[in-house]
């Protein structure tokens, strides 16, 4: 089945280590998306890309990084994790043109900062 | 800039009872979608609410639009113990280009 995919589902670091958190998708979709979702809360864009374009939100931090290698795949790179940061991170998919335009989430990574 | 604004932000109800939640946006746009989280899961896609006028129903849910009125509502009907999640819309930040920008959700906790 197609589908958005994330690793690792669990995520624990230090603070201040670098982490990376994967997302892979057999959709075939031109963009993808980063979210992060903090307990009870709505999921809030970090930034996503268009094939190869990045767009960066205006107010996601520098410490988070996202490469894009492929269409298949994309990395979200905390730099130097704070205890702020522990959240459930999203990865999303959408064709991105032409209907239907419906985002297709993957199961999420959570990520506990110690 | 675009804003969600969804209500109730917290709903507890009867089983057997019908409520309705209520999705309200700020700019144009008639591309809204309803999304459903269970805790400590991802979202699991709902509906997507492409036109004006739009209707769906899925089970004992109905959503609907209203790009003149900015309103969307997800009609729940005879509400089942299973319904129990936290129910969010969105809608897109710019046509054709799809940021979604999401309302704070609906914490729906259906009890006997």
């Amino acid at each position: 089945d197609a589908m958005v995919i994330q690793n690792p589902r669990y995520q624990v670091t230090q603070f201040g280590k670098p982490v990376t958190l994967s997302c892979s998708q057999t959709l075939n979709h031109n963009v993808m998306y980063w979210y992060q979702q903090k307990s009870s809360q709505a999921p809030k864009l970090l930034f996503h890309y268009y094939d190869k374009d990045f767009n960066n939100e205006a107010d996601t931090p520098d410490n988070f990084q996202s490469r894009r290698p492929n269409t298949s795949f994309c990395f979200l790179d905390i730099r130097s994790p704070g205890l702020g940061d522990a959240a459930m991170y999203l990865c999303a998919t959408s064709r991105g043109q032409g209907a239907p335009y419906e985002q297709y989430f993957g199961p999420g990574t959570r990520l506990t900062v110690t | 800039e675009l804003k969600v604004e969804q209500n109730p932000l917290f709903l507890s109800m009867q089983e057997g009872k019908n409520y309705t939640i209520y999705c309200n946006y700020s700019t144009t746009s008639d591309r809204l979608y309803w999304y459903r989280q269970d805790p400590g899961k991802s979202l699991e896609s709902l509906f997507v609410l492409l036109s004006n006028g739009a209707v769906k129903q899925e089970g004992r849910l109905m959503a609907s639009l209203d790009t003149k009125a900015r309103l969307s509502t997800l009609h729940i009907t005879a509400a089942v113990h299973d319904l129990s999640a936290t129910y969010f819309c969105a809608v897109d930040k710019t046509p054709g280009n799809t940021p979604l920008v999401f309302g704070k959700g609906t914490r729906l906790s259906v009890i006997a």
